[in-house]
């Protein structure tokens, strides 16, 4: 069954950065984008910010403009999420998932990484 | 603050129908019929049930099923079964390369 592969647990200081990994089928980057979404505990869905890595172009909230960078590594068909200047509000789980980027949904999910932020 | 809104819970017995709103503005929902909606269960990742308002992807029951009218989407499930208890997010594209979703509804089946 096709899976996106996420990296384990992270826990991390306040002010301190944390890199995500997220492994795709081989096709994916040619055919898709990568989204990030993620969690806080108890909470809702937040959409961070989208890679399109055909077109090597990026996309964030407004919300984590300066603080969040989306890569993707075409030749080991990983994306990475970094996310800058931890606070304990960063503390949450955070998804990666496949989008259809013609119509915008996302059709892949990963299982997800935690990421505590604790001094 | 959820770019969508949606109620925060609702419930319904085995075998009925209930119906999730999700409101949004000109902006999105009004503009794009690029509304999408999740299934999550405790613990899990979020599955993709409805996609572009109205359409089913391969394996999802068809007794979910999605609309739009204005600035709101509609997520409605028919004969309601205990594994659809579950929260569920709606998502739309909101331009410029952007997404947003509601805050989530908790479906309890009595």
């Amino acid at each position: 069954q096709v899976q996106l592969m996420q990296s384990g647990a992270e826990v991390k200081k306040p002010g301190s950065s944390v890199k995500v990994s997220c492994k795709a089928p081989g096709d994916t980057f040619i055919s898709y984008a990568i989204s990030w979404m993620r969690q806080a505990p108890g909470q809702g869905l937040e959409w961070m910010g989208t890679i399109i890595p055909i077109l090597k172009t990026s996309n964030y909230a407004q919300k984590f403009q300066g603080r969040v960078t989306i890569t993707a590594d075409e030749s080991s068909s990983t994306a990475y999420m970094e996310l800058s200047s931890l606070t304990s509000e960063d503390t949450a789980v955070y998804y990666c998932a496949r989008c259809q980027w013609e119509v915008k949904y996302f059709d892949l999910w990963g299982r997800g990484t935690l990421v505590t932020v604790s001094s | 603050q959820s770019a969508l809104t949606q109620p925060a819970s609702v419930s319904g017995s085995p075998g009925q129908s209930i119906t999730i709103s999700c409101t949004g503005s000109s902006s999105d929902i009004g503009t794009f019929n690029l509304v999408s909606w999740y299934q999550q269960h405790p613990g899990k990742a979020p599955k993709l049930i409805i996609y572009e308002v109205i359409k089913r992807p391969s394996g999802v029951s068809n007794r979910f099923s999605g609309s739009k009218s204005g600035n709101t989407a509609s997520l409605t499930i028919s004969g309601l079964q205990a594994e659809d208890e579950a929260e569920y997010y709606c998502c739309s594209y909101t331009g410029s390369r952007t997404f947003g979703f509601g805050g989530g509804t908790k479906l309890t089946v009595l």
